[in-house]
């Protein structure tokens, strides 16, 4: 079956503007998790959605990030007024449910640079 | 705050050559581990995974990792690499326990990049 897809794969843009990152969970997957990646760094986590409840956003890095998830399906991560030190690989994963057994299921990034 | 640290960056080795990458996390009440695999050009994928039970853990592509909680660690192996094993690879941890924990996000390491040489 189809995996989780984001859109776009690239994205390069000039400091100050907003960017939107789109991912599309795996099919029937309640969880969603954002995660960003910084030159030769490990995953950080940003913000994760599970089901109706209020989102976890206690690794937003600043109230220039948000996300929304509509319809319990596609979530959209907004950066505004971007930073040169926000270009990274922007992941997005889905699992089944949130418990600790679940595994997440990545997407293939959206690398963004910022000039 | 739990964190992650993999002690390697860069490792290059031979094919046919075993492999060890070492994963120490630090939290001091009780884990959930992985390793994940990212190779060149595709999609960050689950290698294997400990909840609980046997600390041996088995994964996919021959490769096992060994939870050893008194050392906080739980290092990667494969006894025989093959060229199409050059990936980076990344050790993570949850600590949330029960489907209505609040989240089961992963605490990352900063990745290992494995070169294997045919």
């Amino acid at each position: 079956g189809a995996g989780v897809s984001q859109s776009p794969s690239n994205k390069v843009t000039e400091k100050g503007k907003d960017v939107e990152l789109r991912c599309d969970p795996i099919s029937g997957h309640t969880a969603l998790y954002w995660y960003r990646q910084r030159l030769g760094q490990g995953l950080e986590f940003l913000i994760y959605f599970q089901g109706n409840s209020a989102p976890d956003k206690s690794g937003l890095p600043s109230d220039r990030f948000s996300a929304e998830r509509t319809g319990g399906s596609v979530s959209t991560l907004t950066i505004q007024r971007t930073q040169q030190e926000d270009s990274a690989v922007y992941l997005c994963a889905s699992s089944l449910v949130s418990g600790f057994t679940d595994t997440q299921y990545f997407g293939p990034g959206t690398r963004l640079t910022v000039l | 705050a739990q964190s992650v640290s993999q002690h390697n960056h860069h490792v290059i080795l031979s094919e046919a050559a075993s492999l060890e990458l070492g994963c120490n996390y630090s939290y001091g009440g009780t884990v959930n581990l992985f390793w994940y695999v990212q190779y060149p050009g595709q999609h960050l994928q689950l290698l294997l995974k400990y909840f609980s039970g046997d600390p041996l853990v088995k994964g996919i592509k021959g490769f096992e990792a060994e939870f050893i909680k008194s050392k906080f660690s739980f290092n990667l192996r494969k006894p025989s690499v093959q060229w199409s094993d050059t990936a980076e690879y990344f050790c993570a941890v949850t600590t949330s326990r029960g489907i209505k924990a609040a989240g089961n996000k992963l605490t990352f390491g900063g990745g290992t990049r494995v070169l294997v040489k045919p």
